[in-house]
């Protein structure tokens, strides 16, 4: 079985200021990593993910997350953040190999400030 | 192509009555998966229909929940003698392939409160 731990459940940034929404994994097999977001009375939405290759993996709107198997993490940051990037992020792993349901985290809620 | 569709977007019922939700996955796609968003548990997964094979229920709360996949496209979730802890947003998700990765791309789910 997998576990997903997003330690912070808010965070409160400023317009333009960097951001790291932390996200840590517990498995006993190997596991793709994923980060959905969630925007305002919208659906979720795939954005990026891990699955093999590059520990770094990047989405077109300038966020990175960097896999890191031995401290079993998968952080999200973003250099400079805008106000549209106001949303509930959920990292999520399912086990390798497979298309199996994923396992989500609790969810950080990310309030860009102008 | 058209996304992930779900009806009803909104559902008000009485405890104790029962529900019907329904979902609409990619054209194509083999795998459904049903999961539930709620204030207090998060994300959780419920079930998952793969083509033909016999889904996966593992995480179905209780037996008053249940799932059909009719022809293997759209999918249909009944929760029985509904209780006010069945409050949640209900999402499917729908993905391409059996094997290996494959997004899974998800509806814009339907809100239930139970009153």
């Amino acid at each position: 079985a997998q576990s997903v731990t997003q330690l912070d459940s808010q965070v409160p940034v400023f317009e333009e200021a960097p951001v790291e929404l932390r996200c840590n994994y517990s498995s006993s097999v190997s596991v793709y990593l994923f980060w959905y977001v969630q925007y305002p009375n919208q659906g979720l939405q795939l954005l990026l993910k891990y699955l093999s290759g590059s520990t770094l993996v990047e989405s077109i709107n300038g966020f990175e997350a960097e896999f890191n198997k031995s401290q079993t993490s998968f952080h999200l940051r973003k250099p400079s953040v805008h106000i549209s990037d106001t949303a509930e992020y959920f990292c999520a792993v399912t086990p390798s190999g497979s298309a199996r349901q994923l396992t989500f985290g609790s969810g950080t809620q990310l309030t860009v400030l102008p | 192509g058209a996304g992930v569709s779900q009806s009803p977007s909104n559902k008000v019922t009485e405890k104790g009555k029962d529900v019907e939700l329904r979902c609409d996955p990619i054209s194509g796609h083999t795998a459904l998966y049903w999961y539930r968003q709620s204030l207090g548990q998060g994300l959780e997964f419920l079930i998952y229909f793969q083509g033909n094979s016999a889904p996966d229920k593992s995480g179905l709360p209780s037996d008053r929940f249940s799932a059909e996949r009719t022809g293997g496209s759209v999918s249909t979730l009944t929760i029985q003698r509904t209780q006010q802890e069945d409050s949640a947003v209900y999402l499917c998700a729908s993905s391409s392939t059996s094997g290996g990765f494959s997004e899974q791309y998800f509806g814009p789910g339907t809100r239930l409160t139970v009153t």
